[in-house]
């Protein structure tokens, strides 16, 4: 079974970094498409970023461009985005999906997200 | 102007059938996209329901009951998620989805309500 867990999110204060991680079972990080979906409190999801299942390509939103970045760890079957620059729009759960192996699966599994609020 | 637009809500009775629409921005043409449509309940994750492109290109999600349907408006730039038999159960959001330059693209989602 296809599972993914999420943790790092916290509060930070708007400038700041955090690291998200995810956790997947079920399946391997580098055979695989995943992403990383954010929702805030009222709103609709809000694609983040993904990384192909080469490791080599990844792609991000424009609100988020130049300051997260997307990464995994085969080793640890471990999907990763690193935000900095952190702004109070960032403040969300933020989940990390399943994408199949050729990534034409959007989201088709989901974490139980991690929340980040950013505020001072 | 948003990549993708949908209306903010709609109403419809039990038994009906309800067409939401997601609108592409104007200079994109809708036949050269897959779109997805994803349903999210009150208090729980978006759930994938199907994607089409054309009536030979589709694909159900697994579990989805057939009542709900794809299709193009090519006149209107606009995909359409048809739910026929409306059931109280449908109730929620539902959100469009595309792949345009190099990124997912949601659209703001229509709020369905059934009543």
């Amino acid at each position: 079974e296809v599972q993914l867990v999420e943790s790092g999110g916290d509060l930070v204060q708007p400038g700041g970094s955090l690291r998200l991680s995810c956790a997947a079972s079920g399946f391997l990080v580098n055979t695989n498409f995943m992403s990383w979906v954010r929702q805030a409190p009222g709103k609709g999801p809000e694609w983040v970023s993904i990384i192909y299942r080469d490791g080599k390509k990844t792609f991000y939103a424009d609100s988020v461009k130049g300051r997260f970045t997307i990464s995994r760890d085969n080793s640890k079957n471990t999907l990763y985005l690193q935000m900095n620059s952190l702004r109070p729009e960032d403040t969300a759960i933020y989940y990390c999906t399943h994408d199949g192996e050729d990534g034409w699966d959007p989201f088709d599994v989901w974490g139980q997200g991690t929340k980040v609020i950013v505020s001072s | 102007q948003a990549v993708l637009t949908q209306p903010s809500s709609l109403s419809a009775s039990p038994g009906a059938s309800a067409s939401l629409t997601c609108t592409l921005r104007s200079g994109l043409n809708v036949g050269s996209y897959t779109m997805y449509w994803f349903q999210q309940k009150s208090g729980s994750l978006p759930q994938y329901l199907l994607w089409y492109k054309s009536d030979s290109e589709k694909q159900q999600g697994s579990g989805v009951p057939s009542r709900f349907s794809g299709s193009k408006d090519v006149s209107a730039n606009a995909g359409i998620l048809l739910i026929s038999g409306l059931q109280s159960e449908d109730e929620g959001d539902y959100y469009c989805l595309i792949w345009h330059s190099d990124a997912w693209v949601f659209g703001g989602g229509t709020k369905l309500t059934v009543l």
